[in-house]
């Protein structure tokens, strides 16, 4: 299996930019998660979708967030604009008809200068 | 409503000696318990799951963990630690049958001491 991708796996970029995650989850799999992951505040939830469809978005800090699953097997997290305090590691995770995640991708190393 | 409580933020053991990590759990339903491991710059990895079957509950790597209601605890051991063993491990509660939220502990970092 190939696992669950994202990509890029490290971004930098300014204040004020658009920053585009991208996750290919593990083929088959109907839950989709996008977490965050920092020092401080350790590993959020910050949305999570079944079968495409958001379920539960509460975990997103703010209007500048947001996510998408057109299909099956990709999803995007966006941050516009990004600020400094976006920097963290934006993990995508995937699983097969259950909650919590099964699998997880290496993440995305997010900075914003 | 769910929490955990990793007690231990650094657990640091002597490679050949067991493993002890240990989590506390509260849960307003009957929980689901997940321990999950984390290398450096790698994302988590399920290491085992408890979902009301049997109490002690094996996982990869040699590892285990047994559920205590009474003591609403959820320790992972490892009888012999490797090398290969340091990283950090989350335990994680959820509602078992319910869409509640997910809750990961904060984390301890395990160092193996050659």
């Amino acid at each position: 299996d190939a696992g669950v991708i994202q990509s890029p796996r490290h971004e930098v970029t300014e204040m004020g930019q658009e920053v585009t995650l991208r996750c290919k989850p593990i083929s088959g799999h109907d839950y989709l998660f996008w977490y965050r992951q920092t020092m401080m505040r350790g590993l959020e939830l910050l949305i999570y979708f079944n079968n495409n469809v958001p379920i539960d978005d509460s975990g997103m800090p703010e209007d500048r967030f947001s996510a998408k699953m057109p299909n099956a097997s990709f999803s995007t997290l966006k941050i516009q604009p990004s600020e400094p305090r976006d920097s963290a590691v934006y993990f995508c995770a995937s699983s097969l008809a259950s909650r919590p995640p099964q699998h997880f991708g290496d993440g995305t190393r997010l900075s914003i200068l | 409503a769910q929490s955990v409580t990793q007690l231990d933020s650094h657990v640091s053991v002597s490679e050949g000696t067991p493993v002890l990590l240990r989590c506390n759990y509260s849960s307003s339903y009957s929980p689901s318990l997940f321990w999950y491991v984390q290398h450096p710059n790698k994302g988590l990895q399920l290491l085992l799951k408890y979902t009301s079957a049997a109490t002690l509950v094996k996982g990869i790597n040699g590892f285990e963990a047994e559920f205590k209601k009474s003591e609403t605890s959820f320790h992972l051991t490892k009888p012999s630690a490797h090398m290969s063993d340091a990283a950090e491990y989350f335990c994680v509660v959820s509602a078992m049958n319910r869409d509640d939220k997910i809750i990961f502990g904060k984390g301890t970092r395990l160092h193996i001491l050659p």
